[in-house]
């Protein structure tokens, strides 16, 4: 039982470049969720899942979009990168919401854009 | 607009000693409450979740409060030992939780 994974645990982009960062999660959970965090503040939610087939925009979504076509994997993908797209990005997942239920944390990928 | 504040500045306790870390909020009345921490370089881990209707939580040598007039939340760290040293994040909501910045914890041998 592998928890979350993501990968890549590292990139340097460049500006205006676009990449995938890869989520999944094998725990059958239901709800998964992308989150980014810069130096020294909180967690911000950028998509979230209830399901396969389902997503929804949390607080920051603009520059990313995500997909849910299987219940295991949960992509973000960022266009045009832009430094202030520069983050630490985590996967997380529960198998109900969020607010009642444990949040299980991949180790996240840390993005530098230049 | 919803606001959560944690200290800022990193808390340093002595080895033994009782860590108290307070986690404040405004314009918001969340159902449920959580506690994660977070090592360096790492995904956050959770602790407790503690629900609107509850005054107090405990685990082990953790113990979280709820108080929902002074909109605010106390976890304590009783006998607190270096490996309790990490950044603890405060989290509320209803269907989606939201995270305060954290507090560097420092416990000292």
């Amino acid at each position: 039982n592998a928890g979350v994974t993501q990968t890549p645990k590292f990139r340097i982009l460049k500006i205006g470049q676009s990449m995938t960062l890869q989520c999944t999660q094998d725990m059958n959970h239901n709800y998964m969720y992308w989150y980014r965090q810069d130096p020294g503040m909180g967690l911000k939610l950028i998509y979230y899942s209830v399901g396969a087939g389902i997503t929804d925009k949390g607080e920051v979504p603009n520059g990313y979009n995500v997909s849910r076509s299987t219940t295991e994997d949960f992509p973000l993908r960022l266009e045009l990168a832009a430094p202030s797209q520069t983050s630490v990005y985590f996967c997380a997942s529960s198998s109900r919401g969020s607010s009642t239920d444990t949040q299980y944390f991949g180790p996240g990928t840390r993005l530098t854009v230049l | 607009s919803q606001k959560i504040e944690q200290n800022s500045e990193a808390l340093n306790i002595q080895e033994g000693k009782t860590a108290t870390l307070t986690c404040n909020y405004t314009n918001y009345s969340p159902a449920y409450l959580q506690w994660y921490r977070q090592d360096p370089g790492r995904g956050p881990v959770f602790l407790l979740l503690i629900r609107e209707n509850e005054k107090e939580k405990r685990k082990e040598r953790l113990k979280v409060t709820f108080d929902t007039t002074l909109k605010q939340s106390l976890f304590h760290i009783t006998a607190s030992q270096p490996a309790d040293s990490a950044t603890y994040l405060c989290a509320l909501g209803d269907d989606k939780i939201i995270f305060g910045k954290g507090t560097r914890l420092h416990i000292l041998p």
